[in-house]
């Protein structure tokens, strides 16, 4: 079955460390999305992809880092310029623009 | 930069009633989608309309869309337990970053 998948499902990050969400999909979508969601609140984006090799920034990508080598996998990084990390992380993909995303699981990031 | 608005921020209703759920928006489309999200998981696809349709259907689920009032409803009928769930609606603009903007959404809670 085709889909997104994101890892872990928890994560817990001790001040001034970088920790890495992992993101992975199978649908052959060029696009890929990164958001950011706090409790009670809808979707702000963090960056996204068009295509390989090439990535935007978002509404609030300072303290974020992305890459995209590969089509199936976009990574995003929370480095410790991030000051307010501990939100739940949403990653997405869509065939391209204008077009219905698929959504994975998310993962909850901690900061303890 | 939020573009979409749903309203009301929270619904609830009993079994088998109709839930309606508005969602306005700012700048010209290309097309407004509705999502759903169950609490702690990812976003599901509903439902995408194109900015030169005016109505359409998804099984119980009904989506209008008004350009001249930047506005559209998300109705869905005979309301089940199951559909207690936070809705967002989504733009897709005309110009600008290739990005799908969503709203702060609905929390919908369906009473047996």
């Amino acid at each position: 079955d085709g889909g997104i998948t994101q890892s872990p499902k928890y994560l817990f990050r001790k001040e001034g460390q970088n920790v890495t969400l992992s993101c992975e999909q199978n649908l052959n979508h060029d696009a890929m999305y990164w958001y950011r969601q706090d409790p009670g609140q809808g979707l702000r984006l963090i960056y996204y992809s068009q295509i390989v090799n090439d990535f935007q920034k978002g509404d609030i990508a300072e303290g974020y880092s992305v890459s995209r080598e590969k089509k199936e996998s976009f990574p995003l990084t929370v480095t410790s310029a991030q000051k307010n990390p501990t939100a739940f992380y949403l990653c997405a993909s869509s065939i391209r623009h204008n077009y219905g995303y698929t959504f994975g699981s998310g993962t909850r990031l901690t900061v303890v | 930069s939020q573009q979409g608005e749903e309203d009301p921020q929270a619904l609830s209703i009993q079994e088998g009633e109709n839930a309606t759920m508005n969602c306005s928006y700012k700048t010209s489309i290309n097309n407004l989608q509705w999502y759903r999200q169950n609490s702690g998981r990812g976003l599901v696809h509903l439902i995408l309309i194109r900015s030169n349709e005016r109505e359409k259907h998804s099984g119980r689920l009904r989506v209008t869309l008004d350009t001249s009032k930047k506005s559209s409803s998300l109705l869905i009928t005979a309301s089940r337990a199951a559909d207690t769930a936070s809705y967002f609606c989504a733009t897709g603009r005309i110009q600008g970053a290739q990005k799908l903007v969503f709203g702060q959404g609905t929390r919908l809670t369906i009473n047996p």
